[in-house]
C-alpha cells in the first residue's frame, strides 16, 4: 500500500513553546492530507484538511490560529502547534488522499505523540 | 450526520479461533465507503479492509473479511485463524460523501485480545 511517512513520532516541549509536525506521501502525490487527533484508548477525531496550495479547512471546535496547517507541496503537509499548553498534549496523525476518489483506500502515517509539560 | 458505532469495547479470543467485532453505521448518503483499521500499542493506524456501499460482494484480505449487511447497516469484521500478534485495538470508519471522499468518521474501537 501507499506509504506516509510522519515525524517526529514523539516530542516533549515545554508549556509556550510551538511544535512542528510533518506528514509526507513517500511514494506518491498527495491531493489532499487530514489531520486526526486521538486521545488514549480513545477514537479519532478530524482536526483539519489540508488541500496543496491552499487554506486548510477546520472542523468546527478546532483552533485554526492553534494549529496552523500548511501544506506547501503535493508530498508533504506540516501541522505546528502554537503555544503548546500541557492540554494539547495527545497523540496526532495524518492520511493521505491521492485520488480523492470514493473507492481509495486510505493510509496512515504512524502518528506523533506530543507531550507538553 | 454520520455515525459509527462498535458496541464492543473489549473482545477476548483462543490464538487459531475466529472472532467477529461488530460495526453498525448511519448515513443518508447513498454512496459511502467503510474500513477497518488495526492499531496497535505504537500507535500506527494500519489499513486492513475496505468495502464500498455498491460492492456486490463482501470484501476479504487474507484472513479479514468484511460481513457486510447493508439493509442492517452492519460491517462487521471477521477475523480468521486469530494469531498473538492479532492483539490491537481495532478501528472501524465510514468514509463521509460529498466533495472530501478522504475524511473518516471512526468508531469508539475494540480492544481485541488473543490469548494462547
Amino acid at each position: 500500500g501507499a506509504v506516509v511517512s510522519q515525524h517526529p513520532s514523539r516530542v516533549i516541549c515545554k508549556s509556550g513553546t510551538s511544535v512542528k509536525i510533518e506528514c509526507r506521501s513517500l511514494d506518491f502525490q498527495a491531493t489532499t492530507m487530514f489531520w486526526y487527533r486521538q486521545f488514549p484508548k480513545k477514537s479519532l477525531m478530524l482536526m483539519a484538511t489540508s488541500n496543496e496550495g491552499s487554506k486548510a479547512t477546520y472542523e468546527q471546535g478546532v483552533e485554526k490560529d492553534k494549529f496552523l496547517i500548511n501544506h506547501a507541496s503535493l508530498t508533504l503537509s506540516t501541522l505546528t502547534v502554537t503555544s503548546a499548553h500541557p492540554e494539547d498534549s495527545s497523540f496526532y496523525i495524518c492520511s493521505a488522499s491521492l485520488t480523492g476518489g470514493p473507492n481509495e483506500k486510505l493510509f496512515f502515517g504512524s502518528g506523533t505523540q506530543l507531550s507538553v509539560l | 450526520a454520520q455515525k459509527i458505532t462498535q458496541t464492543q469495547p473489549g473482545m477476548f479470543v483462543q490464538e487459531k479461533e475466529a472472532v467477529t467485532l461488530d460495526c453498525t453505521y448511519d448515513t443518508s448518503d447513498p454512496s459511502y465507503g467503510l474500513f477497518w483499521y488495526k492499531q496497535p500499542s505504537s500507535g500506527e493506524m494500519i489499513f486492513l479492509i475496505y468495502q464500498g456501499s455498491y460492492d456486490q460482494q463482501n470484501a476479504t484480505e487474507g484472513r479479514y473479511s468484511l460481513n457486510f449487511q447493508k439493509a442492517r447497516k452492519s460491517a462487521n469484521l471477521v477475523i480468521s485463524a486469530s494469531q498473538l500478534g492479532d492483539s490491537a485495538m481495532y478501528f472501524c470508519a465510514m468514509r463521509k460523501g460529498g466533495t472530501s471522499y478522504g475524511k473518516l468518521t471512526f468508531g469508539q474501537g475494540t480492544i481485541l485480545t488473543v490469548h494462547p
